[in-house]
């Protein structure tokens, strides 16, 4: 069965604090996405990483992928309470079928 | 730019009913997905249309269908509604087939 794994699938950290978030997917896909999702609302467009050994930064937010181990990462830097919100990553099937792993539930503590 | 945009935001039903969602892609996508987001299941693919076509299909009952029209508006229908229906339903689209994604805000479906 294909499959997006995420790690870990709930996080409280301490703000100022840097964490990585750890997702493996199980397709030979080359392309991997993270999103951003805040309670009651849809999906916003975090990255989307198109290669292998992709890195790409916005804000405290840096994504990686290595397509050889089919693992992607998200690294949050110093983190601050607007970041709280559930994050997810999904990689591409045929014809923009994305699975998505379980999401990650990210609370920043002041 | 506009985005996507999802009517009704929110729907209540009973069971047995039917519903029909719809979804307006930005401007010039032609791609439609689908998508069911529940607590139990998380996010899971329903269908994609492209140039008015079904492409693809997720694991999902044949109550669940859709279409695409020629604007690339894409509606859901959803028949002899279950309880377990109950979702936010997501549609998303994109220019290219495996380009970036847009999504919508949602329809929240809530069977009763």
């Amino acid at each position: 069965e294909l499959k997006v794994e995420q790690n870990p699938l709930f996080l409280s950290i301490q703000e100022g604090k840097n964490y990585t978030i750890y997702c493996n997917y199980s397709t030979t896909s080359d392309r991997l996405y993270w999103y951003r999702q805040d309670p009651g609302k849809s999906l916003e467009s975090l990255f989307v990483l198109l290669s292998n050994g992709a890195v790409k930064q916005e804000g405290r937010l840096m994504a990686s992928l290595d397509t050889k181990a089919r693992l992607s990462t998200l690294h949050i830097t110093a983190a601050v309470h607007d970041l709280s919100a559930t994050y997810f990553c999904a990689d591409l099937h045929n014809n923009n079928d994305m699975r998505f792993g379980a999401g990650t539930r990210l609370t920043v503590k002041p | 730019k506009a985005g996507v945009t999802q009517t009704p935001r929110y729907l209540i039903k009973t069971r047995g009913q039917q519903v029909t969602l719809s979804c307006s892609p930005i401007s010039g996508h032609r791609s439609v997905s689908w998508y069911q987001q529940t607590p139990g299941q998380g996010l899971q693919f329903l269908f994609e249309y492209f140039s008015e076509t079904q492409r693809n299909k997720g694991n999902f009952p044949g109550r669940f269908s859709g279409r695409q029209f020629s604007n690339s508006r894409s509606e859901m229908n959803v028949s002899t509604l279950e309880l377990g229906d109950s979702a936010l339903y997501l549609c998303a689209s994109s220019f290219i087939s495996g380009w970036d994604f847009t999504f919508g805000s949602g329809t929240r479906l809530t069977v009763v």
